[in-house]
């Protein structure tokens, strides 16, 4: 049972470029969330979405950023425009339902690094 | 608004040694607390999940205790390993939404 998988691993964009990450959850979830992790930060939550549906979006920069979970196929999170401060660790995240006594399971991340 | 803390920081300790990490959080209402493990440049690994209603969780070297009222808890590391430095990360949930996470312990265990 293959993990949560992510890529690009590694994604250098100049400033301006759009960069997109890709999850695909570990078989049986239904259940995605996307995380950054800033350079010397904590991570901190981004969104929560299940097929078709963005259920919590609280953690989301209001511009630029947009994150998708199709009926096939990985959830996306794609940043427009991307800026300096983009640089970071994105990691997915999925788990079987949403309930509490579920462990959340990580992807090894996707590294993203604007030049 | 949930803030997880985590204390020390760093710490550096010499092989067979047993030591304690700590985890506090403002808001007692959570529904449950995770450890993870995080290695340089990979992603997290999950070592054990308390439910609110419990009170610690064991695995092999690792025993994990939640004090809710108090808001704390402890990740216990029994007779600790070189294999065993990597970033502890602690992290109160609500439902599966969404977990905050505290600044994690880098730990080095010295052969």
């Amino acid at each position: 049972n293959a993990g949560v998988m992510q890529n690009p691993r590694h994604l250098v964009r100049r400033r301006g470029q759009e960069a997109r990450l890709r999850c695909s959850p570990m078989k049986g979830h239904s259940h995605v969330y996307w995380y950054r992790q800033l350079p010397e930060e904590g991570l901190k939550f981004m969104v929560y979405l299940q097929k078709e549906n963005i259920i919590d979006e609280s953690g989301m920069p209001k511009e630029r950023f947009s994150a998708e979970f199709p009926k096939e196929g990985p959830s996306i999170l794609r940043i427009q425009q991307v800026v300096r401060g983009d640089s970071a660790a994105y990691f997915c995240a999925s788990s079987f339902t949403g309930s509490s006594g579920n462990t959340i399971y990580f992807g090894e991340g996707s590294w993203l690094t604007v030049v | 608004k949930q803030e997880v803390t985590q204390i020390p920081a760093a710490l550096s300790v010499p092989e067979g040694e047993n030591l304690v990490l700590n985890c506090s959080f403002t808001d007692s209402a959570i529904y449950n607390l995770q450890w993870f493990r995080q290695d340089p440049g990979k992603g997290l690994t999950s070592l054990l999940l308390i439910q609110s209603s419990q009170r610690e969780q064991t695995s092999g070297r690792l025993n994990a205790s939640l004090d809710k009222s108090s808001g704390r808890s402890t990740l216990y590391i029994a007779a600790s390993q070189p294999g065993d430095s990597a970033t502890y990360l602690c992290a109160v949930g609500r439902s599966g939404s969404r977990l905050t996470f505290g600044e994690g312990t880098q730990l080095t265990v010295n052969p």
